[in-house]
């Protein structure tokens, strides 16, 4: 059973355009959630993280939205950019860390 | 500050066989956590140690076990292997207290023919 999902497995962006990228999950006792970058041949990377008490926290070009209602997560990169290329995970814990299956973000120059 | 090392690299064994990959946490971490990426998903939880116990497991059999070290090192063992092995092994340090943020290694990449 996949508690979190990344129904898109790929999005394609212009340069300097919004890059928005979605997750889903099941398990309304998530109190954690994650975005993490990977490029190939590299681990994951930690992006960006919210709280389930908040709705949204911003870093940079990078803010994710929480909406607990609708069990909806949202990671918004603004402006994109070519090296933001790769395979962006959601992960959301509760006590352990459950990964979306990823999508493929491909930023043209 | 060292980040988080795997070895090996890659490694191709044979059903039946037994395997032992290794992982350096990042310095100062006392959380190790193991995940199992297969081809086109996302990596799935195997287990986590703190303080040289585990510290939490994923839905996985007993043949995957794993160990911590005093300087918070791990190994993680997979007995009587099956093709179905076949995956991406990463390995992630933490602190348990009070961040969530885990920084992932590189990975073993296992091959089972």
């Amino acid at each position: 059973d996949q508690q979190v999902k990344q129904n898109s497995p790929s999005l394609s962006v212009q340069e300097g355009r919004i890059s928005i990228l979605n997750c889903d999950y099941t398990n309304s006792m998530f109190d954690y959630f994650l975005w993490y970058k990977k490029y190939p041949a590299e681990g994951p990377t930690f992006l960006i993280s919210i709280s389930s008490i908040k709705d949204k926290n911003e870093d940079g070009r990078f803010t994710v939205f929480l909406n607990k209602s609708a069990k909806h997560l949202s990671l918004h990169i603004v402006p994109s950019q070519p090296g933001d290329s790769a395979v962006y995970f959601c992960a959301a814990s509760a006590h352990q860390f459950y990964f979306g299956t990823g999508t493929s973000l491909t930023v043209i120059p | 500050e060292t980040g988080v090392t795997q070895s090996p690299t890659h490694l191709i064994k044979t059903r039946g066989q037994q395997v032992t990959l290794r992982c350096s946490s990042q310095s100062g971490h006392n959380t190790v956590s193991w995940y199992q990426q297969a081809l086109g998903q996302g990596p799935q939880f195997i287990f986590q140690y703190y303080r040289e116990e585990e510290n939490g497991r994923g839905n996985f059999p007993p043949r995957f076990s794993g160990l911590q070290f005093p300087n918070y090192s791990s190994e993680l063992n997979v007995n009587a292997l099956e093709l179905d092995d076949s995956a991406l092994y990463l390995c992630a340090s933490s602190y348990r207290d009070p961040g969530y943020e885990q920084y992932f290694g590189p990975g073993t990449r296992l091959t089972v023919t």
